[in-house]
């Protein structure tokens, strides 16, 4: 079974702090990963998939990486503001051939005090 | 395009009582799903439908829960009779295609309470 890990389980910063947070997997049969943020009473929504070794991604002040070999993927937010007040997620995706479906952490609450 | 629609967004029923969730799905996404997400916890697959058949619902408790897919297109998860700990948010979402290159979407969920 796949185990997904992510830390911390909350965080709260001041408006204007940056942060990062992790999301720990196995290495080994990996194929994706994903992350979504997930506001109060909102869809959540994917931010990024990535599947290559040292994969970088960036959406504005939200930034992630991604280390297939050792296992990790962080998720940076640079300058927080209060609207990144959300759940974030992390997903990896099992073969279509073993049922196709995402599995998750049990995901980063973030608060930003302005 | 029209986002993954869920109804209702919130359900209040006591225990033992019944409650069913409606789901439509983003148009052409041939794969749907449910997840249970309990306060604390990440979300956990219920069931998945390819088009109108199930393709996994290992950790769906069957005694209770039950879900069709008619037509392939909509959906509805029901539970019979419920328990306090099936309290959670439900999320259906859909995609497109395997989820190796492209992300899920979801809808904004129906928050159930039991008491």
């Amino acid at each position: 079974i796949l185990n997904v890990e992510q830390s911390p389980q909350s965080l709260h910063v001041q408006e204007g702090d940056s942060t990062n947070f992790t999301c720990s997997f196995p290495s080994s049969n990996f194929y994706a990963l994903h992350w979504y943020r997930w506001e109060t009473a909102k869809s959540p929504e994917a931010l990024f998939v990535m599947t290559l070794n040292g994969d970088e991604k960036k959406k504005g002040r939200i930034s992630a990486t991604l280390n297939t070999k050792e296992g990790y993927s962080y998720l940076y937010i640079k300058g927080s503001q209060p609207e990144d007040s959300a759940t974030y997620l992390c997903a990896l995706p099992i073969p279509y051939n073993q049922g196709g479906k995402l599995i998750f952490g049990q995901g980063t609450e973030l608060s930003v005090k302005p | 395009e029209a986002g993954v629609a869920q109804s209702p967004r919130y359900k209040i029923i006591e225990k033992r009582q019944s409650v069913a969730f409606w789901c439509n799905p983003i148009s052409g996404h041939a794969t749907l799903y449910w997840y249970q997400q309990i306060l604390g916890q990440g979300p956990k697959l219920l069931i998945q439908f390819q088009n109108n058949g199930v393709v996994d619902d290992s950790q769906l408790p069957k005694d209770r829960f039950s879900a069709e897919r008619l037509k392939g297109v909509d959906s509805t998860l029901k539970i019979q009779p419920a328990k306090l700990e099936d309290s959670a948010v439900y999320l259906c979402a859909s995609s497109l295609a395997a989820l190796m290159n492209t992300e899920a979407f979801f809808g904004q969920g129906t928050r159930l309470t039991v008491v």
